[in-house]
C-alpha cells in the first residue's frame, strides 16, 4: 500500500521569508512524487515532480523540492515567499509498480504581508 | 485545446437520485481518473482508467460507476446518491502513468440532500 502524509494543516510565513511545506511518503516500489497547488474555487495545478536523478527538483513559480530517500520525504520549499503563494498545497505519490496516484490531505499556506 | 472539461459545475440531488458527472479531455491522454475532495481528507481516488475499455477501482469506489468507451470521455455515475457523497469532484488526465503529471478539470460541486 502507498500513502502520503502532510503533517501540517497550515503553515504561516511572512512575505520575503523562506517557506517549507512538509511531505513524507510510503511506497513499496520506487516513488514518483508530485506537488500540486490549488487556488480558491479552482482545480489543481501541477508545480513539480521527482521521477529519478537529481534529488533537488525545481518547478513553477520559484518552488523547489528535495527528495530524501532515507527519510522518505519530499518537502516543498521556496527561498522567498510571496503573498500570492497563499493557497492549498498537495503532495502526491505513485509507486512505479502501481497505477494509482495517491494524494496527501493538503497544507494551507498563508503568507502574511 | 480546452484541456479537461467537467459538467455540470454545480448540482443538487435528493437522496436516492442518480446522475452522471461528465468529464472530457482533448489532449489524447491515455490515463484518466476521478477524485473527490473533502475538507481535511484531501483528494481521494474513486476510479481510474489506463485506456479506452479499461477501468479500475481507486480508494473509495463504492457507490460510483465508470466506463471508458472512448479515449476522450470518462463519465462518473452515482447510482443512488447519498448525503455522504456531498463533495467536490475532480476529473484528471495524463499522457501515461510513467511519471507524467495530471491535468485537472475545474471540478463539480455536488450536494446531496
Amino acid at each position: 500500500a502507498q500513502s502520503v502524509a502532510q503533517p501540517e494543516d497550515q503553515v504561516n510565513v511572512a512575505e520575503g521569508n523562506p517557506l517549507t511545506v512538509k511531505c513524507t511518503y510510503s511506497v513499496s516500489g520506487n516513488p514518483y512524487l508530485f506537488w500540486y497547488v490549488q487556488y480558491p474555487n479552482r482545480g489543481l495545478q501541477f508545480l513539480l515532480k521527482y521521477i529519478t536523478g537529481d534529488n533537488l527538483v525545481k518547478g513553477s513559480y520559484g518552488f523547489e523540492a528535495e527528495f530524501n530517500k532515507s527519510q522518505t520525504s519530499f518537502h516543498l520549499k521556496k527561498p522567498s515567499a510571496l503573498v500570492s503563494d497563499s493557497a492549498l498545497y498537495f503532495c502526491a505519490v505513485r509507486a512505479d509498480n502501481t497505477d494509482k496516484l495517491i494524494f496527501g490531505t493538503g497544507t494551507r499556506l498563508q503568507v502574511f504581508p | 485545446n480546452a484541456g479537461v472539461t467537467q459538467t455540470p459545475k454545480f448540482q443538487v440531488l435528493k437522496t436516492g437520485q442518480s446522475m452522471t458527472l461528465q468529464c472530457a479531455q482533448d489532449m489524447n491522454h491515455e490515463y484518466m481518473s476521478w477524485y473527490r475532495q473533502d475538507p481535511g481528507m484531501g483528494l481521494r481516488l474513486i476510479h481510474y482508467s489506463v485506456g479506452a475499455g479499461i477501468t479500475d477501482q481507486g480508494e473509495v469506489p463504492n457507490g460510483y460507476n465508470v466506463s471508458r468507451s472512448t479515449t476522450e470521455d470518462f463519465p462518473l455515475r452515482l447510482l443512488s446518491a447519498a448525503p455522504s457523497q456531498t463533495s467536490v469532484y475532480f476529473c484528471a488526465s495524463s499522457y501515461s502513468l510513467r511519471g507524467n503529471e495530471q491535468f485537472f478539470g475545474p471540478g463539480t460541486r455536488l450536494t446531496v440532500l
